[in-house]
């Protein structure tokens, strides 16, 4: 089955400063990739996603990179603030055939430094 | 409208005992999923419900794991004789209409049970 590798588990920028968070993933059938944010105690949230006819995707401040080839795919955040600060999830779904179903890396702590 | 709720939030039981946890989704949402996660790790997939069939259920731990929507709406997961490897948040979510490719699905709050 499917496998979500996920780096780096923790990350601590300063504000203002950029962040990027890396996945791999294992099977090539994998088709569509979103991210998540969970805040402490609270529900995950959808982000960004991108699929995987795209190369990047961006929005404001956050972006998604694909790399079928390779298999990875990164998020970027640019101008990072204090409400960044949460646990970031990267997840992949092998599609309809599979249920959509998600497989989730095993995320990173974003500490932004003010 | 509302989104994905869940209930109870809070779930104590005490090793041996059966539990119940309930999931809303969101109104007119064809499919539903569960996922497990464990303190620090990402949401795990359990099972997942197109309507009211059960047509992946190949996350399940145990036989002790059971998952319903009999009406295509709401569902309810229920673990028997309940072990402390059992200890989680326990992630409802759904998402729209049928897509080949890749839904948003929504999380539900969760329902963080602890077994003692």
């Amino acid at each position: 089955g499917e496998n979500v590798e996920q780096h780096p588990s923790t990350l601590s920028v300063q504000e203002g400063d950029s962040a990027v968070i890396k996945c791999t993933y294992s099977d090539s059938a994998s088709n569509y990739f979103p991210w998540y944010k969970q805040e402490l105690g609270k529900r995950p949230q959808l982000i960004i996603d991108i699929r995987s006819n795209v190369g990047e995707k961006k929005d404001q401040r956050i972006a998604v990179t694909l790399n079928k080839t390779a298999k990875h795919f990164s998020l970027h955040i640019t101008e990072t603030q204090p409400e960044d600060s949460a646990v970031y999830f990267c997840a992949a779904s092998q599609g309809m055939e599979y249920g959509n179903k998600l497989v989730f890396g095993a995320g990173t702590i974003l500490r932004v430094k003010s | 409208g509302a989104g994905v709720s869940q209930s109870p939030r809070y779930k104590v039981a005490k090793r041996g005992q059966d539990v119940a946890l309930r999931c809303d989704p969101i109104s007119g949402h064809v499919s539903l999923f569960w996922y497990q996660q464990a303190l620090g790790q990402g949401p795990e997939f359990l099972t997942y419900f197109q309507n009211e069939a059960q047509l992946d259920k190949s996350g399940l731990p145990s036989d002790r794991f059971f998952a319903e929507r009999p009406e295509g709406s709401v569902s309810t997961l229920k673990i028997q004789r309940t072990q402390q490897e059992d200890s989680a948040v326990y992630l409802c979510a759904s998402s729209s209409p049928l897509d080949r490719v890749g839904n948003e699905q929504f999380f539900g709050p969760g329902t963080r049970l602890t077994v003692l």
